[in-house]
């Protein structure tokens, strides 16, 4: 199936910085999703995004809908240590076809 | 109750043996999915159903059964399985099939010897 590209693969940040991280795709999603998975667990969703240009944000957490529909982005404000983990975009598109992206992981330097 | 379960948390086997993991929802979702993750990579998608019924299997090898006994019950049953099988299996679930917003349990990992 499709897979949809994130960038970076991996950050080293100090805490308190901020974090921005893309996703990328050759095809156009209806829903860009936004999920954090802690090791170990199961992969937690952040934020949804439903419209091409939509800003949405979840506390120190935001992230765009790419007017293209072919992109998303997700910022992370202050960076803390819990943030540690790995972050999966998705999208959904027509016909109920949903693809992962390849994962950015994240770890703060206390 | 926003939570999908799964049991076992942990799970080893050898390869002639028969297994079961099992997934439970009680948020009245009507897809329920399993996905197979591998260290550092996203999640594979391997069954699909919906309204109970298996809607979708991406070519998942049939030592991998799924069952779904009702409409807040997933199995997975498992029988000589091999060591690449080793892996994080995950359950999820959704409204309808279609719907983006998966909710997805903790996850059983599995080690094959």
């Amino acid at each position: 199936g499709q897979q949809l590209n994130q960038s970076p693969q991996s950050m080293f940040i100090q805490e308190g910085e901020d974090v921005s991280m893309n996703c990328t795709s050759s095809s156009i999603f209806n829903t860009w999703l936004w999920y954090k998975q802690d090791p170990g667990e199961g992969p937690v969703l952040l934020i949804a995004l439903y419209k091409a240009g939509e800003l949405t944000s979840n506390g120190r957490l935001t992230a765009q809908f790419g007017i293209t529909r072919k992109d998303s982005f997700l910022n992370i404000s202050a960076s803390i240590p819990s943030d540690v983990g790995i972050y999966f975009c998705a999208g959904q598109g027509a016909g109920n076809q949903f693809y992962f992206g390849t994962g950015t992981s994240l770890t703060v330097i206390p | 109750d926003t939570e999908v379960t799964q049991t076992p948390k942990h799970l080893v086997m050898g390869m002639t043996n028969k297994k079961s993991l099992k997934c439970e929802q009680h948020m009245g979702h009507r897809a329920m999915y399993w996905y197979k993750q591998k260290a550092k990579k996203p999640p594979e998608l391997m069954f699909v159903y919906s309204y109970e019924k298996l809607s979708i299997n991406e070519s998942v090898p049939s030592r991998f059964s799924p069952e779904c006994p009702n409409s807040s019950l997933l199995n997975l049953h498992l029988h000589a399985l091999q060591p690449e099988d080793s892996a994080l299996y995950l359950c999820a679930s959704s409204r309808n099939f279609g719907d983006g917003w998966k909710f997805f349990g903790p996850g059983t990992r599995l080690t094959v010897l």
